[in-house]
């Protein structure tokens, strides 16, 4: 699976939108961007999951870029309880059966 | 949907004894499950991946002999921690997949073990 750089830690405004920024560089054609978050001492929370259309659900928004090297995740109106640990994680399709590689992820402050 | 659970969500027990740690699917019927391993101020690392009926297959590093995973039923896999030191003592996650995205993996809410 390709390698992820994320940002240690970002600072965002109650209300405002947070964007976290990913680079996958590396990411081969039937790769997947995947977004985790962990709230501290919680298991990790999906969030959503891309191959190279934009997505959105109920509580973000994936835009990867055209050509597929990086993307960002939008959470539109931040709040406290999205404080978290970030995960950006890049796997093959059709990989179910294999776990995931974690990195650092961004630890996103939500300040009030 | 997609929910997982697990239990229990903290124990505290002494050096020595072993451990059970359940993991359950509680809506969907999970193809696979996984184990991971989080020390303090550290990222989620992958001990063992199990396939229901099927041998656990660990990760480099792991002990198997020590870690022992039973993956009993699709809704069901329990980790069984073994004659447990103190520096087993983490936050021991599970995650399942097999959800309503195949290929997603759901995570439970992690047990903290400590062992005195």
């Amino acid at each position: 699976d390709a390698k992820t750089t994320q940002p240690p830690s970002m600072d965002c405004a109650e209300g405002r939108a947070a964007n976290l920024p990913c680079n996958h560089s590396t990411i081969s054609g039937n790769e997947y961007v995947y977004w985790y978050r962990q709230i501290h001492s919680q298991g990790p929370q999906y969030i959503i999951h891309g191959l190279k259309n934009n997505e959105t659900n109920e509580m973000a928004s994936l835009i990867i870029t055209e050509d597929r090297k990086s993307s960002t995740l939008i959470l539109p109106h931040a709040t406290l309880r999205d404080t978290a640990v970030y995960y950006c994680i890049v796997r093959s399709s059709g990989g179910g059966a294999d776990g995931l590689t974690f990195g650092k992820g961004t630890h996103l402050i939500i300040q009030p | 949907g997609a929910v997982v659970s697990q239990h229990p969500s903290w124990v505290i027990c002494k050096s020595g004894t072993s451990v059970k740690i359940e993991c359950r699917s509680l809506d969907f019927q999970a193809t696979t499950m996984f184990w991971y391993r989080q020390f303090p101020k550290q990222s989620l690392m992958l001990m063992a991946t199990s396939n229901e009926g099927s041998k656990a297959t660990y990760e480099q590093g792991v002990e198997k002999d020590k870690f022992l995973i039973n993956h009993a039923s699709l809704t069901l896999s329990t980790l069984t921690v073994t004659s447990a030191h103190p520096e087993d003592s983490s936050f021991y996650i599970c995650s399942a997949a097999g959800g309503p995205t195949l290929d997603t993996q759901y995570f439970g809410p992690g047990t903290r073990l400590t062992v005195l």
